[in-house]
């Protein structure tokens, strides 16, 4: 069955540290990676991953794949409050259907 | 662009009654997802529509829920005969045929009491 685990589940930071994400993954067919970011809401698109060790950059976050270790991280550096939100990770695994992870709550205190 | 829309946003069911959710995919996207979430859970694929046709539904249960995509309208992902578990978070998204695409509904909170 095809899998993807994330880890830590949550997470606390002040705001100004940097985190890193991780999203490790088990599926028998893969085409690409994705992040997204949801708060409580509608999960919102930051990246998709095809190529390994292409490092996608928007801003603050970054995020790189590693199709031989089966992995993806995601970087958030100089955290801000409104990053606080759950970061999901998901792999598409055939006909455009998403598997994904249970996330990562990260909060960010002032 | 107003998105991707799903109505309602709340939904509260008694159990055994019905529950029907709707979903209006964004404008020029012909391709139709649902989702479902449960509290602490991560989303999990229910089924993949085009117009008229049900492409993929290995993640859906096998009874009681339902999902059309009619040639006009909104797609609706229907659930007879609801139980408590079903109480969840039921997202919709909507591609124009690739996840690069893939754009999310706000979702239907579907509480059964």
């Amino acid at each position: 069955e095809d899998k993807v685990v994330q880890s830590p589940l949550s997470l606390v930071v002040h705001e100004g540290d940097t985190v890193t994400l991780n999203c490790s993954y088990e599926v028998t067919n893969f085409r690409s990676l994705l992040w997204y970011k949801q708060e409580k809401k509608a999960p919102t698109f930051l990246f998709m991953l095809t190529s390994s060790g292409i490092e996608k950059k928007s801003g603050r976050l970054s995020s790189i794949l590693d199709k031989k270790e089966l992995f993806s991280i995601l970087n958030i550096t100089a955290t801000q409050t409104g990053d606080s939100a759950v970061y999901l990770c998901a792999v598409e695994a055939g006909s455009e259907k998403l598997v994904f992870g249970k996330g990562t709550k990260l909060t960010v205190n002032p | 662009n107003a998105g991707v829309m799903q109505n309602p946003r709340h939904l509260v069911r008694r159990r055994g009654q019905e529950a029907r959710l709707r979903c209006s995919p964004m404008k020029g996207h012909s391709h139709v997802y649902w989702y479902r979430q449960l509290p602490e859970e991560g989303l999990k694929f229910m089924v993949y529509l085009q117009k008229e046709n049900i492409i993929d539904e290995s993640g859906m249960p096998k009874e009681r829920f339902s999902a059309e995509f009619p040639k006009e309208g909104p797609s609706i992902l229907r659930i007879q005969q609801v139980v408590r578990g079903d109480s969840a978070a039921y997202f919709c998204a909507s591609s124009p045929g690739t996840v690069y695409g893939y754009t999310f509904g706000s979702g239907t909170r579907l509480t059964v009491v």
